[in-house]
């Protein structure tokens, strides 16, 4: 069966950096995209960007450009989304989902940024 | 920072319809199909509705979705108590570099 498996929690201080993987089994992993989506305390999803598993494209959303860097590791199947300059509004829950309908989600690691 | 517009919250009782509409523009659900998901509270989402109405393996046929034009739209019919979730409509944008864009969310509540 199709599986995520992020790693775990992080807490961080306002202008580090994170690094979040995304492990994935039972697919595939070059044929579908991972993007990752975030969502803050309380809010909504928000798209973060994409990455193509197969030759390693990426399209990230406006708003982080320069800020996120997304790759992927072909021989363990992981996917990777680092994170720079944290800031205190980059607290949130970051998912890494299979594209193209993100149909499968990874479990979620919650990244904490505090002084 | 959404650009596709929910109902912050629907509910119903058992057995009622509950819908829930998404509207957007031109340059997303205008162009491209929209998708559904659920979030439970305290997990990730899940793929709910894909393609506008097409259902994923394993999802009831309580769950249906339409689109028109540039809104959507997410039916649950039989609503149960397990319904009770956040609801999120998402479609790529042409416009944002080929963004995709989620739905500001939708609570919703089986009384």
């Amino acid at each position: 069966q199709v599986q995520l498996v992020q790693s775990g929690a992080e807490v961080k201080k306002p202008g580090a950096s994170v690094k979040v993987s995304c492990k994935a089994s039972g697919y595939t992993f070059t044929s579908y995209g991972i993007s990752w989506v975030r969502q803050a305390p309380g809010q909504g999803l928000e798209w973060m960007g994409w990455i193509s598993a197969y030759n390693g494209n990426t399209n990230y959303a406006q708003k982080l450009q320069g800020r996120v860097t997304m790759t992927t590791d072909t021989s363990t199947s992981t996917a990777y989304m680092e994170l720079r300059s944290l800031r205190s509004d980059d607290t949130a829950v970051y998912y890494c989902a299979r594209a193209y309908y993100f149909d499968y989600w990874g479990q979620g690691t919650l990244v904490t940024v505090s002084s | 920072q959404s650009v596709l517009t929910q109902p912050p919250s629907a509910s119903g009782t058992p057995g009622q319809r509950v819908t829930i509409s998404c509207s957007g523009s031109s340059s997303n659900i205008g162009s491209n199909t929209v998708n559904w998901y659920q979030q439970l509270p305290g997990t990730a989402p899940k793929l709910l509705i894909y393609s506008n109405n097409q259902r994923p393996s394993g999802v009831p046929d309580r769950f249906s979705g339409s689109k028109s034009g540039t809104s959507a739209s997410l039916a649950i019919s039989g609503l149960q108590s397990e319904d009770e979730a956040d609801y999120y409509c998402a479609a790529w944008d042409d416009s944002l570099n080929a963004s995709y864009v989620f739905g500001t969310g939708t609570k919703v509540t089986v009384l």
